[in-house]
């Protein structure tokens, strides 16, 4: 099974400052369709998760802009420009190379 | 609106079986793979099943913890994927999600669409 490690796994930011949140993979996730097969997704207190980022570096339908995802092969990072208030939550990157599809363990993003 | 609800979780006793539901609406449910996902309380997520759609031959996959126990179906014409759960164990006990995705012919957009989840509860 592929492991995925997230860093750090706890991450205060002042509302305004810039977030970044690391995923690291035992294997390559890049796909011979030279796509990397890297999700982010986010999970606010109560709620289901939601999609941030596919393949590595697309923003899903209504996400803002503040959000980035960038990387390749085993190391991918999700990079918040402007962390606002409604960002706070559990952020999980998740590979869909080969199955068991698998999560990292989560960064809880929170304001200062 | 596009929307997936699940349904049928519940108390269990150990050993016993429980069949969850996700039923759609607002897309084409046909056009699409599912999956489910799991959280116990307290932890991550974690995959547990998927099936692909019937253009994709509605391959299905399983995690190695539920494999042998639990199946997954679908019924295009309703909407609606299940997952069935036998010989349950206390450790699979979570809330379980559904979530659809385009997965084939070099397409995939992420798991787009996540249900509200239902909580399975073995003890």
């Amino acid at each position: 099974d592929i492991v995925m490690t997230q860093s750090p796994l706890s991450l205060p930011v002042t509302p305004g400052e810039p977030a970044s949140i690391s995923c690291r993979s035992s294997q390559s996730l890049l796909y011979r369709n030279g796509y990397n097969y890297l999700d982010w997704y986010l999970q606010k207190p109560g709620q289901s998760p939601q999609l941030v980022i596919y393949l590595g570096s697309n923003r899903a339908s209504g996400v803002p802009d503040r959000f980035s995802g960038s990387g390749s092969g085993r190391d991918f990072t999700l990079k918040i420009s402007r962390v606002e208030a409604e960002d706070v939550g559990v952020y999980y990157c998740m590979q869909a190379v080969q199955d068991p599809y698998t999560f990292g363990q989560g960064t809880k993003l929170e304001i200062k | 609106e596009v929307q997936l609800v699940e349904s049928g979780g519940g108390l269990v006793q150990p050993g016993r079986s429980l069949r969850v539901s996700c039923t759609a609406s607002g897309f084409t449910f046909g056009d699409y793979a599912m999956s489910w996902f799991r959280q116990a309380p307290g932890k991550g997520l974690e995959w547990v099943s998927f099936m692909r759609s019937k253009t994709h031959g509605e391959r299905t996959e399983y995690a190695a913890s539920v494999r042998g126990r639990f199946t997954f179906s679908r019924d295009d014409s309703k909407g609606i994927a299940y997952l069935q759960m036998n010989s349950l164990k206390t450790e699979d006990s979570a809330v379980y999600y559904c979530a659809r995705f385009i997965y084939g012919s070099g397409r995939y957009y992420g798991m787009d669409v996540w249900g509200q989840g239902t909580t399975v509860t073995v003890s």
